[in-house]
């Protein structure tokens, strides 16, 4: 997986309750995004970050926010886990150029 | 939506025949990429096509893009058992260094 690793690799946690997913690179590269994915949507895009501090907001950005303090983590957090959060989140980075994107092994988020 | 749409959604095949999808999108693009996703694991690169290439080829796939209709299509020669996967394209318009993927298609080898 391209040097990607993404933790937990799966959480179950309560409606209401903060949760921090954690993607860490190897590769130095520039970008990192944040995907959920779902029956029926394909990969939509959370948020992403061009560099260190340097985040955006992707198509489905409600209700999660993300930092990056150094190059190699890029943290997305839920606040307030709702149960329409639960999904598999992948992380992602790339260079600059071609947008070729490397993705990490997912994590599977449950919210009861 | 900008999404790239795939067709089919689902696709089963006997292992050695050949396997076709399409992805058909609206946007202008930079290029136009295709990844592999098998059941439980984090999506994989196959191949890209820029967008003043009309066809590429890698191995037992072949891409074909054509701009002027808005489309591509992913061709896998003689499959395999383990070409069972989800296929997805990906849009990358350049500006942004963002991806739009479209929804997959689902293909199914038979041994």
């Amino acid at each position: 997986d391209a040097g990607i690793t993404q933790s937990p690799r799966h959480k179950v946690t309560e409606t209401g309750t903060p949760v921090t997913l954690r993607c860490h690179q190897t590769e130095n590269h520039r970008y990192m995004y944040w995907y959920r994915q779902d029956p029926g949507h394909g990969l939509r895009l959370i948020h992403y970050s061009y560099g260190v501090k340097d985040t955006d907001k992707g198509e489905v950005s409600d209700g999660y926010s993300v930092s990056r303090s150094k190059t190699e983590d890029f943290l997305l957090t839920l606040e307030s886990a709702t149960s329409s959060q639960t999904s598999v989140y992948f992380c992602a980075i790339s260079e600059l150029g071609t947008g070729e994107q490397y993705f990490g092994p997912g994590t599977r988020l449950t919210v009861t | 939506s900008q999404q790239g749409e795939e067709d089919p959604q689902a696709l089963s095949i006997q292992e050695g025949e050949n396997a076709t999808m399409n992805c058909s999108y609206k946007t202008s693009i930079n290029n136009l990429q295709w990844y592999r996703q098998n059941s439980g694991r984090g999506l994989v690169h196959l191949i890209l096509i820029r967008s003043n290439e009309r066809e590429k080829h890698s191995g037992r796939l072949r891409v074909t893009l054509d701009t002027s209709k808005k489309s591509s299509s992913l061709l896998i020669t003689a499959s395999r058992a383990a070409d069972t996967a989800s296929y997805f394209c990906a849009l990358y318009g350049g500006a942004t260094n963002k991806l739009i993927f479209g929804t997959g298609t689902l293909l199914a080898v038979q041994p």
